[in-house]
């Protein structure tokens, strides 16, 4: 099976842009969950889809959102981008127990 | 607040000796723990996982978890200088769902 994919990979925005970021999940599973990932605070969780429905979110602002398809994929966005935006954002597909990692989108804002 | 503690290292072992990374959670309502191994520009990879107190072996790996004094940990026996990466500890926990929390890794070094 074909892991789990993340496009772009390689990103570069300004303060106060939007960027929207995707993600396929590995065929079959159903549940999509996103990370933010920085030196400073390492990996925290942003939010979880299971059925085009979020079942989760931490503790981040509102000017980051997601959302999943039918066929599972799923996107977020972040409006209104600042500094500390700056981040490796990993999209994590699971099957009964196990969540795996893509290869992430690495954000930079200028 | 649920936390995950890992000391950040780096721990630093010779060839062939075994590395001995350790995890603690301040949550006693967790659920699922997983160690994770993540080289520097990658993504992480899970390498373990562990629901039950007690050992668990899958090949140079073990893992440790003793759920009364909210320890997990993971030996790497025949430490290898491809197995020089960053260990993440993650725990899921009762009523958060798929949720991982993680710790802030464990930078392991492991030297020919």
């Amino acid at each position: 099976k074909a892991g789990v994919t993340q496009t772009p990979r390689y990103l570069i925005k300004t303060r106060g842009q939007q960027v929207t970021l995707s993600c396929s999940p590995i065929s079959g599973h159903r549940s999509v969950s996103w990370y933010q990932q920085t030196p400073g605070q390492g990996l925290q969780f942003l939010f979880e889809y299971f059925s085009e429905t979020q079942r989760n979110k931490g503790n981040f602002p509102g000017r980051f959102s997601g959302r999943q398809f039918s066929n599972s994929r799923s996107e977020m966005n972040v409006s209104t981008l600042e500094l500390g935006d700056s981040a490796l954002y990993l999209c994590a597909s699971k099957d009964t127990d196990t969540q795996y990692f893509g290869p992430g989108t690495r954000l930079t804002v200028l | 607040q649920k936390e995950v503690e890992q000391n950040s290292g780096p721990l630093s072992v010779p060839e062939g000796a075994i590395a001995s990374l350790n995890c603690t959670y301040s949550d006693r309502g967790s659920q699922s723990f997983f160690w994770y191994r993540q080289y520097s520009g990658k993504s992480p990879e899970l390498i373990m996982s562990i629901y039950s107190n007690g050992d668990k072996e899958d090949g140079r790996f073990t893992a440790q978890l003793n759920k009364a004094s909210q320890y997990v940990s993971l030996l790497i026996r025949d430490s290898q200088p491809s197995d020089s990466a960053t260990y993440l500890c993650a725990v899921t926990y009762n009523n958060a769902g798929n949720m991982l929390t993680f710790g802030g890794g464990t930078r392991l070094m492991v030297k020919p």
